[in-house]
C-alpha cells in the first residue's frame, strides 16, 4: 500500500508570496492533518481535515489555510510569505475511525523563505 | 504552542546498549504515540498505546501508557546503528485527530 506523498518535497519562495503544498493520503484514509515543524518550536498541529470538512485548527494565523477535495487529497496555502514561515511542513492521514489514533506522515515539504 | 517534556533531551549510547526515554504532560491524553524521525524524512509511526498502564512491544522496542494518563515511557533494547535518530512522543485524545508532540530525543550511537 502506497504511504502519504507530499508534493513538492522542496520549495524555494521569496516574502510576501504565496504557496501551496499538495497531500496524497493513504487510499482509505479520510483524515488529512497538516503540522509545521521549526528547530525552535519543534512539531505544531496546523489543521486538519475530515471529509473536505475543517475538523480542528491550531493556534495559526489566517495566513495557513488549507481544503480537502473529495478523493481526501488535501492542499494547505500560505499567503503573503514571512521569513519565520521556513519550515518543515509535514502531512500525515489516518482512517479516523472511532478510537484509533494512528497517524502516518509524508515526507514533508521543505520550505525555504527567502 | 504547547509541546510535551520529553528526556532525555539527546542520548550518546554505544552499540548494544539499552536506551530508555520518557515524555510527560500536564493533561490526560486518551492515546499515546511514539515516532521515529530520520534527516529529511518524516516521522514514521512505531508504537501506539491506547490504554492506562498498556504495555506494547513492536522488536526490540517496548513502551508504556502511564497509570496517570499524563506519561509516556519508551524503551530499545540492545540498540543498533539503524536506531538513530529523532525520538518524538505525541498525545492524543478521542474524538480528535491533534497531535501534541514532544519536544524530541536525539538518539546517537558512539562507534
Amino acid at each position: 500500500k502506497a504511504g502519504v506523498t507530499q508534493t513538492p518535497r522542496y520549495l524555494i519562495k521569496t516574502r510576501g508570496q504565496q504557496v501551496t503544498l499538495s497531500c496524497s493520503p493513504i487510499s482509505g484514509h479520510r483524515s488529512v492533518s497538516w503540522y509545521q515543524q521549526t528547530p525552535g518550536q519543534g512539531l505544531q498541529f496546523l489543521f486538519e481535515y475530515f471529509s473536505e470538512t475543517q475538523r480542528n485548527k491550531g493556534n495559526f494565523p489566517g495566513r495557513f489555510s488549507g481544503r480537502q477535495f473529495s478523493n481526501s487529497r488535501s492542499e494547505m496555502n500560505v499567503s503573503t510569505l514571512e521569513l519565520g514561515d521556513s519550515a518543515l511542513y509535514l502531512c500525515a492521514s489516518s482512517r479516523s475511525s472511532g478510537r484509533t489514533g494512528e497517524q502516518y506522515f509524508g515526507p514533508g515539504t521543505r520550505l525555504t523563505v527567502t | 504552542g504547547q509541546q510535551l517534556n520529553q528526556s532525555p533531551q539527546s542520548m550518546f549510547i554505544q552499540e548494544g546498549e539499552d536506551v530508555s526515554m520518557n515524555c510527560t504532560s500536564s493533561s490526560i491524553f486518551n492515546t499515546w504515540l511514539w515516532y521515529k524521525q530520520e534527516p529529511g524524512e518524516g516521522p514514521v509511526l512505531l508504537i501506539a498505546l491506547y490504554k492506562a498502564g498498556e504495555l506494547t512491544s513492536n522488536g526490540r522496542l517496548t513502551a508504556q501508557f502511564g497509570i496517570t494518563r499524563k506519561d509516556s515511557f519508551l524503551n530499545i533494547s540492545a540498540s543498533i546503528p539503524s536506531d538513530v535518530g529523532i525520538y518524538f512522543c505525541a498525545g492524543r485524545n478521542f474524538g480528535n485527530e491533534k497531535l501534541t508532540f514532544g519536544t524530541g530525543t536525539r538518539l546517537t550511537i558512539i562507534p
